[in-house]
C-alpha cells in the first residue's frame, strides 16, 4: 500500500504570491492533517481535516487556508506569502479524528525569496 | 507554542552505546508518541505511550512514561549509524499533535 504522497517536493515562490500544496492519505484513512515546520524545530500544527470537514485549526492567519475532498486528499493554500513562510510542510493521514498515531507524507519544501 | 521540550538539543555517541533522550510537557494527556525524523523528511511514528503505561518496549527501543512528573524518556539500546536522526515526542489534544523541539541523535560508526 502507498503511503502518504505530497505533492510537489520543492518550490520556490517570492513575496506576496499564492501557493498551493497538495496530499493525498493513505487509503481508508480519513482524516488529513497539516503541520509546519520550521528549521531546527518541530513541526506545528496548522489544520486537522475529517470527512470533509475542519476539526481543528492552530495559531496561523487568515492567509493559510485548507480544504478536504470526497476522495479525502486534501489542499493547502497559504496567499500573500512572507519570507517566513519558507518551511517544511507536512501532511499527516489517520484512521480517525481522535489523537493517535498519524502517518506523514514526505513533505514540501516551501522556499520563500 | 511547543507543549513538550526534548533533551538534550543534542547527542553524539559512538555505535553501539545506548542513547537517551528525554521529554517533560506541560498538560495532561491521553498518550504520548515518539517520533523519528531523518534529513527533515517525513515523521515515522516510533511508538505509543498511554497515560495508564509506564513503560513500553519495541524492538531496540523503551519508552517510559511518569505522568507524576510529566515526563517521558526513550531508550535506544545498541545504537546503529542508521539511527542517526532527529527523535521529537508529542502530546495533544483530540485532533492535533504537539511537538518538542527534538533531539538530534548522531551515532558515529
Amino acid at each position: 500500500d502507498a503511503g502518504v504522497t505530497q505533492s510537489p517536493t520543492h518550490l520556490i515562490k517570492t513575496r506576496g504570491q499564492h501557493v498551493t500544496l497538495r496530499c493525498s492519505p493513505i487509503s481508508g484513512h480519513k482524516s488529513v492533517s497539516w503541520y509546519q515546520q520550521v528549521l531546527g524545530q518541530g513541526p506545528q500544527f496548522i489544520f486537522q481535516y475529517y470527512e470533509k470537514e475542519e476539526r481543528g485549526r492552530g495559531n496561523f492567519p487568515d492567509r493559510f487556508s485548507a480544504r478536504q475532498f470526497p476522495n479525502y486528499s486534501s489542499e493547502l493554500n497559504v496567499n500573500a506569502l512572507l519570507l517566513g513562510d519558507s518551511a517544511l510542510y507536512l501532511c499527516a493521514s489517520s484512521l480517525s479524528s481522535v489523537y493517535n498515531e498519524q502517518f506523514f507524507g514526505p513533505g514540501t519544501r516551501l522556499t520563500v525569496l | 507554542s511547543q507543549q513538550g521540550e526534548e533533551d538534550p538539543q543534542a547527542l553524539s555517541i559512538q555505535e553501539g552505546e545506548n542513547a537517551t533522550m528525554n521529554c517533560s510537557y506541560k498538560t495532561s494527556i491521553n498518550n504520548l508518541q515518539w517520533y523519528r525524523q531523518n534529513s527533515g523528511r517525513g515523521l515515522v511514528h516510533l511508538i505509543l505511550i498511554r497515560s495508564n503505561e509506564r513503560e513500553k518496549h519495541s524492538g531496540r527501543l523503551r519508552v517510559t512514561l511518569d505522568t507524576s512528573k510529566k515526563s517521558s524518556s526513550l531508550l535506544i539500546t545498541a545504537s546503529r549509524a542508521a539511527d542517526t536522526a532527529s527523535y521529537f515526542c508529542a502530546t495533544g489534544s483530540s485532533y492535533k499533535l504537539i511537538f518538542g523541539s527534538g533531539t538530534r541523535l548522531l551515532v558515529r560508526p
